[in-house]
Order: C-alpha cells, then structure tokens, then sequence
C-alpha cells in the first residue's frame, strides 16, 4: 500500500539555521502530496501541496518540490524562527482514495 | 469560509464511563469527515471517516464507535473507556478524496 516516511526527529536547530526535514513516498499513480504543521496541543494546519510532478508548494518561507523521479517532497526554509518550533507532518492523498496517508511526524525544535 | 469545531476541549474521565466527542463543520456541505486519535509522542491513527449522512468506515476495531446524524455532524462515542483511549481526538473534514484535509482544534481526552 500508499506509505510515507519522514526523517527521524527530534530536529533541534539555532535561530536563522537551514532547515531541511526528509520526506520519501511510496504509491502507485499519482498522488498530491502536503505537509502538515501542528503547534503544541493544537490541530494541525496545512502548510503546502503540490499536486503534480516538479510542482514547488510554498508558503512562510517553507518550500517543497514534488520529485517523481527520486519520489520525494523534502521540507526546506532558509532561516528558521523560535515560532516554527512545531511538529512537521508530510502526508499523500491518492486519486480514488478518501484517505490521506501520513508520516509519523517530525518535531522540530527551533533554540533562541 | 469554512470552520470546523471540537468539543470539549479537555475531557478527564475514569475507567469504564461512556464518551461522546462531537465535531461540526460550516460553511460547506456534504464534506467528507475524519476522526484521528494522537497518542502522545506519536502519529496520527485514523480512526473512522465517513463519505456522507449514516455512512462510517472503521479503520482500527476497537470498543470506539463513530456516528454521523446530520451532514455536518460527526460524533465519537464509547460505551465503557479504556485507560488506552487516552490522547488527543482530532476531527478533520474535506470536499474531494484528492484534497487536503483541515483539522479542528482536538480533544485532549485523559482516562484515569
């Protein structure tokens, strides 16, 4: 079946530091692919997708780019803040499928 | 715009009483929903979703149950809880089986 592995966290990184957090599919056809962001004891809020090959999904300063050919969709930002300390969720959703497909998760822990 | 609601809140409640979580959505109809549970430190764990009025798939067997009697409305019940029922309840909703998925803001359910 459809499945999605992210990096093990927790990532713990400086104030203005690179990120990067991993994110790797398994699935037939073509899915749409999302990253998720939950702050602590909230919901989770959608923070980008990108429905289609080489398709580059973006929004506060986080960037992810759908790679068919390496079937990946890796979470970047340039320079990260104390308030993106967060969980990050990477998810696919199948055509056909009501379902989305979830990673574990990857906590992200952002020092002043 | 569309909003979705969770209440309570936070729930504490001890061994072998009943549960009853409701979440409802405005501003759309016929949305499908989705009720999560987040164990703590973990992932998401679908528990049951449902396409329309009276329709519920489970994914997990377990002494939970979902109902949906009204369009919008989307309740989770148990008849006698387990301390392993214990975690964070989210309901989700979405219009297409390809779309995202948005959260409400969860249930901290504590059973003692």
């Amino acid at each position: 079946g459809d499945s999605v592995t992210q990096m093990e966290g927790p990532v713990t990184l400086s104030e203005e530091a690179f990120l990067t957090i991993n994110c790797t599919y398994t699935a037939t056809g073509y899915p749409s692919l999302f990253w998720y962001v939950q702050y602590p004891g909230e919901g989770l809020q959608l923070l980008l997708k990108a429905t289609k090959a080489d398709d580059k999904g973006s929004n506060k300063g986080f960037e992810a780019t759908y790679r068919k050919e390496t079937t990946s969709f890796h979470l970047e930002k340039g320079s990260v803040q104390v308030s993106d300390s967060a969980v990050y969720f990477c998810a696919l959703s199948q055509g056909g499928s009501e379902k989305l497909v979830f990673g574990k998760g990857t906590k992200l822990t952002v020092n002043p | 715009s569309q909003t979705i609601h969770q209440w309570p809140a936070t729930l504490v409640q001890p061994v072998g009483s009943p549960l009853s979580l409701e979440c409802t959505v405005e501003g759309t109809s016929n949305p499908n929903l989705y009720w999560y549970r987040q164990a703590a430190g973990r992932g998401l764990q679908l528990l049951f979703y449902s396409v329309g009025i009276g329709q519920i798939s489970s994914e997990v067997p377990q002494n939970l149950s979902a109902s949906r009697p009204q369009d919008r409305q989307f309740i989770l019940s148990s008849k006698k809880l387990l301390l392993s029922d214990s975690g964070f309840y989210l309901c989700a909703w979405t219009r297409t089986s390809r779309g995202e998925q948005f959260f409400g803001p969860g249930t901290r359910l504590t059973v003692l």
